[in-house]
């Protein structure tokens, strides 16, 4: 039962047009959503996060959304650049709500993003 | 500030064979994380540290896996007999405390024969 769903296996984009990237849960219990980068053979890299009292966070080139109602977040780069090419997971977790393993992130299967020149 | 440390990078080793993994987290970091990470998922959560004490240990195979923090700060995980399912790599994490953002190291990827 995947509580964290990453429907899009891959997405390609040209240089400098925006990439929308997508998540949707099932547990209404997440209460704190960010994503993660990976480039081949490094460990996953911290890039933005969203608590669930609010519905925007932007970081430079770096924008998440939260649509809590349809269980439902997006990751916007824009503008696109080649050095973003990377798998992007989404990860979400229960900190305040979920007795016990607070911090516990439940990660999606990733996003292969391929920007082009 | 260094970040989080594995070794090794890569292990190959056959079936019913023991291994280690070795984790030195971010310092000062009070809480450590080990996943599993199989090819083409997102990494799944095995056990986790606040100090030297399990807080969830829910999804670790204890017929086979076991880890520990002795000191509150480096941590090994070991599997031992190893199975072809095995095979994936490993990710140490830390943070610190618990629910604040959490910190990867590169990894151990480990393939069994």
């Amino acid at each position: 039962d995947q509580q964290v769903k990453q429907n899009s296996p891959s997405l390609s984009v040209q240089e400098g047009r925006i990439s929308i990237l997508n998540c949707d849960y099932t547990n209404s219990m997440f209460d704190y959503f960010l994503w993660y980068k990976k480039y081949p053979a490094e460990g996953p890299t911290f890039l933005i996060s969203i608590s669930s009292i609010k519905d925007k966070n932007e970081d430079g080139r770096f924008t998440v959304f939260l649509n809590k109602s349809a269980k439902h977040l997006s990751l916007h780069i824009v503008p696109s650049q080649p050095g973003d090419s990377a798998v992007y997971f989404c990860a979400a977790s229960a900190r305040m709500n979920y007795g016990g393993s607070q911090g516990n992130l439940i990660f999606g299967k990733g996003t292969k993003l391929s920007v082009k020149p | 500030e260094a970040g989080v440390a594995q070794s090794p990078r890569y292990k190959i080793i056959e079936k019913r064979q023991s291994v280690a993994f070795w984790c030195n987290p971010i310092s000062g970091h009070a809480t450590l994380y080990w996943y599993q990470q199989i090819l083409g998922q997102g990494p799944k959560l095995l056990i986790q540290f606040q100090n030297n004490g399990v807080v969830d240990d829910s999804q670790l195979p204890k017929d086979r896996f076991s880890a520990e923090r002795l000191k509150g700060v480096d941590s090994t995980l070991k599997i031992q007999p190893a199975k072809l399912e095995d095979s994936a790599v490993y990710l140490c994490a830390s943070s610190l405390d618990l629910g604040n953002t959490q910190y990867f190291g590169p990894g151990t990827r480990l393939t069994v024969l």
